[in-house]
């Protein structure tokens, strides 16, 4: 089984400043990786992942993560931040090797954007 | 579209009472999972379906947890004996196939007295 770490519980920050939240994973077996976003009062939503292919992967809102295998690393930045940013970030992993996306998720980390 | 829904969204309960959860997934999805999130930590995997049968229940802490999705779509997270321990959010998630992104819906909380 996987185990995932998110280190940082809460990250506050101020609005237009970059932002980096870690997630580390336990396995070197080839994994799929993902990051979750729970914006207040809402369900999880996909925000991006890595499948396959360039290690840098990108979102639709000017997130990105990056794809450290020998670090065993999945860490997602934004180089500048907005109010509409806080939410909670989940960084979530999968096995290759099993026949369907069986999710290990960190315990998940708040970021709190201030204006 | 209708997204994932999940029914109710806030059910309290004594110890020792039973609990259904409902889970409504997206149409057409085949793939339906079941997760348990406490406070503070990430969803916890509980249970895979692939259309009707349950693909893989390892996450199921102990027999007092069942789940069923008897015609492929609809799934039901059956509890006995509630526990104070089993007070958690229970997430549901559904995809078109198993290596596909998971929508997840927005959860029910359930608080054991």
């Amino acid at each position: 089984a996987q185990s995932v770490t998110q280190l940082d519980s809460q990250v506050p920050v101020f609005e237009e400043a970059p932002v980096e939240l870690r997630c580390n994973y336990s396995s070197s077996v080839s994994v799929y990786l993902f990051w979750y976003v729970q914006y207040p009062n809402q369900g999880l939503q996909l925000l991006l992942k890595y499948l396959s292919g360039s290690t840098l992967v990108e979102s639709i809102n000017g997130f990105e993560a990056e794809f450290n295998k020998s670090q065993t690393s999945f860490h997602l930045r934004k180089p500048s931040v907005h109010i509409s940013d806080t939410a909670e970030y989940f960084c979530a992993v999968s096995d290759q090797r099993d026949n369907f996306n069986k999710f290990y998720f960190g315990s998940g980390t708040k970021l709190n954007v201030k204006p | 579209g209708a997204g994932v829904s999940q029914t109710p969204s806030n059910k309290v309960t004594e110890k020792g009472k039973y609990v259904e959860l409902r889970c409504d997934p997206i149409s057409g999805h085949t793939a339906l999972y079941w997760y348990r999130q406490s406070l503070g930590q990430g969803p916890e995997f509980l249970i895979y379906f692939q259309g009707t049968g349950a693909a893989d229940d390892s996450g199921l802490p102990n027999d007092r947890f069942f789940a069923v999705r008897p015609e492929g779509s609809v799934s039901t997270l059956k509890i006995q004996r509630t526990e104070r321990g089993d007070s958690a959010v229970y997430l549901c998630a559904s995809s078109p196939g198993p290596h596909n992104e998971q929508f997840f819906g927005p959860g029910t909380r359930l608080t054991v007295l």
